[in-house]
Parts: C-alpha cells; structure tokens; sequence
C-alpha cells in the first residue's frame, strides 16, 4: 500500500514569491492534516481535512496561506508571499477519521523541506 | 505554553541496553498518545500509542508506560539497537479537539 506522498521533497524560493505544496494521503483516508516543522521542534498543526471540509484551520496564518483539499482526497498547501520565517519542513498526513483510538494514528509523508532567501 | 514536554533532547545508549525516553504533558484533556519516530529527511512513522484507560501497552521491542496521575508517560525499548537511532516524538490529543499536539522530540543514538 502506498503511503502518503508530497512533493516536491525540496524547494529554494525568494521572499516574497509564492510556493505550492502537494499532497496525497493514504487511499481511503478520510482526514488529512498539514503540519509545520521548525529546526528542533515538533511537528505544529496548520489545518485539518475532514474529507473536503477544513475543521480546524485556527493555525494558518491565513493572510499569506491557504489550503484546498478538492473532492476530498488530493490536497495543495499554498503559501503567497513567502516570508524568511516560513523556511520549515512541511508535512502532511492522513489518518482514517479522528475518534478516539487507532484512527487517530495519523500517517506521515516525507516532507518538503523548503528554505526561503 | 508547551502542552507536550521532552525534557532530554538527547540519549546515548548501549546497543543491548535498554532504553526509556520519558514525555511530561500538562493538558488534563489528553486521553491518547502516541509515540512516532523520525529519520533523518522522513517523515515521522508512528511506533506505538496507548489509551488513558491503560497503564501499559506493549509491542515487541517498545512498551509505553502511562502515569495519568503524574502526567507522565515512556517508552521503553528493549533491546536497543543502532536502527533504532532516530528522533522520538511523543503526541497527545483529546478533549473536544482532535490534533496531536507533539513535543520537541529526543534524539536517541545506540552505539554498536
């Protein structure tokens, strides 16, 4: 079974120019998450998918990011303009649903790692 | 206001050792947790979770000890050995939101 898969793994941009980030969560995942990582912290929660729907978005900063997750399955996280400050590694993940027990369990992808100068 | 604390970023062990990596939280709302282990340029890969309505939860090599009373939680892994060399997360949710809130991590070595 595949597993959650982002791209690029790798972006260099320029403050101030724009960067999209792509996801595609596990088959059958109905809830989808994008986290940011810092240098030496945890992963932070940016926004969640239930299906199409975004049920928490409280931590995006939503003047320079958004997110779309169309139909449900496939979701792109936008950021416009880029600040030095957002260079971070970006994760997404799925999770079946977001109960109590083993469907929290939230399957992470590889990252992409994005650095702004 | 961190709400998942790892206060050792770092442990150095002996491969055949064991070892305890210890997670403090302060959110009495948690009721699930769950330990992920990184690599370097991975992404986290879940390891092993446990209930608040256990104590203890067991899978080959890693148990999780959970103390709801001290807010405390560790994971144990016996025998160590070098691929076990990564960074351990500890996660938590609950109450009427659902995200993991995750520590700062703590980067396990077993020397061969």
């Amino acid at each position: 079974e595949a597993g959650v898969v982002q791209s690029p793994r790798y972006k260099i941009i320029e403050k101030k120019q724009p960067v999209a980030f792509w996801c595609n969560p596990i088959s059958g995942h109905n809830t989808l998450y994008w986290y940011r990582q810092n240098l030496g912290q945890g992963p932070e929660l940016l926004i969640r998918y239930e299906n199409e729907e975004a049920v928490d978005d409280s931590q995006l900063p939503k003047d320079r990011f958004s997110a779309e997750r169309l139909k449900g399955v496939d979701s792109t996280l936008k950021i416009q303009p880029a600040e030095l400050g957002d260079s971070a590694v970006y994760l997404c993940a799925s999770s079946l649903g977001t109960g109590r027990g083993t469907n929290t369990e939230a399957f992470f992808g590889q990252g992409t790692r994005l650095t702004v100068v | 206001d961190q709400q998942v604390k790892q206060n050792s970023p770092s442990l150095s062990v002996q491969e055949g050792r064991i070892s305890i990596l210890n997670c403090d939280y302060t959110n009495s709302m948690f009721d699930y947790f769950l330990w992920y282990k990184k690599y370097p340029a991975e992404g986290p890969t879940f390891l092993i979770s446990i209930s608040s309505i256990k104590d203890k939860n067991e899978d080959g090599r890693f148990t999780v000890f959970l103390n709801k009373s001290a807010k405390h939680l560790s994971l144990h892994i016996v025998p160590s050995q070098p691929g076990d060399s990564a960074v351990y997360f500890c996660a938590a949710n609950g109450g009427s939101n659902y995200k993991l809130t995750f520590g700062k991590g703590t980067l396990l070595t077993v020397n061969p």
